[in-house]
């Protein structure tokens, strides 16, 4: 990856509970974005953070930034078990190449 | 609504041939992308155009070229194919546009598995 790192690597918890994955970038940035991929399958965005937000909600998603840490935590809020999938942060400037972090792998089970 | 449409789904070559990947993006979007992922990689960006022109390069090998069409569709072509090209690739759609905020969400096609025998 040229962005950096995402922690954990893996994580699997029960369904109601919150799941919490970190990433961090190396490059100054103007966006942070979260996209969701299931197993062998496209990615879908999921939310989007601008260099000036600190933290954006959207449905049972929280994005947090920290621009000084070049940081960002995305949690999910009472997980089901169709949040199974992998998770990756990318950072890119509008019309050019989305930098993907290592992705979370998050298994929820029933 | 529509998205980005990507065939076929599945390819198999065997080394030393060549294979072509084509990508229909979201009408009206005006930036296309394609992208490398290899088991339990996160993708990597190959190549991308705006409007038809390259506009971004990432590690594209020279074996590969891509290019888009006039009616936009876009096509990744792969030559000497070697067992390490075995990869999902996929293509994604942007509308950059003008006047607007540059928010760069990019949709994603299902992708083409490729697998290098």
């Amino acid at each position: 990856s040229q962005q950096g790192e995402e922690d954990p690597q893996a994580l699997s918890i029960q369904e109601g509970e919150n799941a919490t994955m970190n990433c961090s970038y190396k490059t100054s940035i103007n966006n942070l974005q979260w996209y969701r991929q299931n197993s062998g399958r496209g990615l879908v965005h999921l939310i989007l953070i601008r260099s000036n937000e600190r933290e954006k909600h959207s449905g049972r998603l929280r994005v947090t930034l920290d621009t000084s840490k070049k940081s960002s935590s995305l949690l999910i809020t009472a997980s089901r078990a169709a949040d199974t999938a992998s998770y990756f942060c990318a950072t890119g400037d509008s019309g050019y190449a989305l930098n993907f972090g290592k992705g979370t792998s998050l298994l929820v089970t029933p | 609504a529509a998205g980005v449409i990507q065939s076929p789904r599945h390819l198999i070559k065997e080394k030393r041939e060549t294979a072509t990947l084509k990508c229909y993006p979201i009408p009206r979007h005006d930036t296309v992308y394609w992208y490398q992922q290899g088991p339990g990689q996160d993708p990597q960006f190959l190549i991308s155009f705006y409007e038809k022109m390259q506009s971004d390069k990432g590690s594209i090998p020279d074996r590969f070229s891509a290019q888009q069409f006039s009616d936009y569709h876009s096509e990744l072509n792969m030559s000497s194919l070697e067992l390490g090209d075995s990869a999902l690739y996929f293509c994604a759609s942007s509308l950059i546009g003008w006047g607007q905020v540059a928010k760069n969400i990019q949709y994603f096609g299902a992708g083409t598995r490729l697998s290098v025998l």
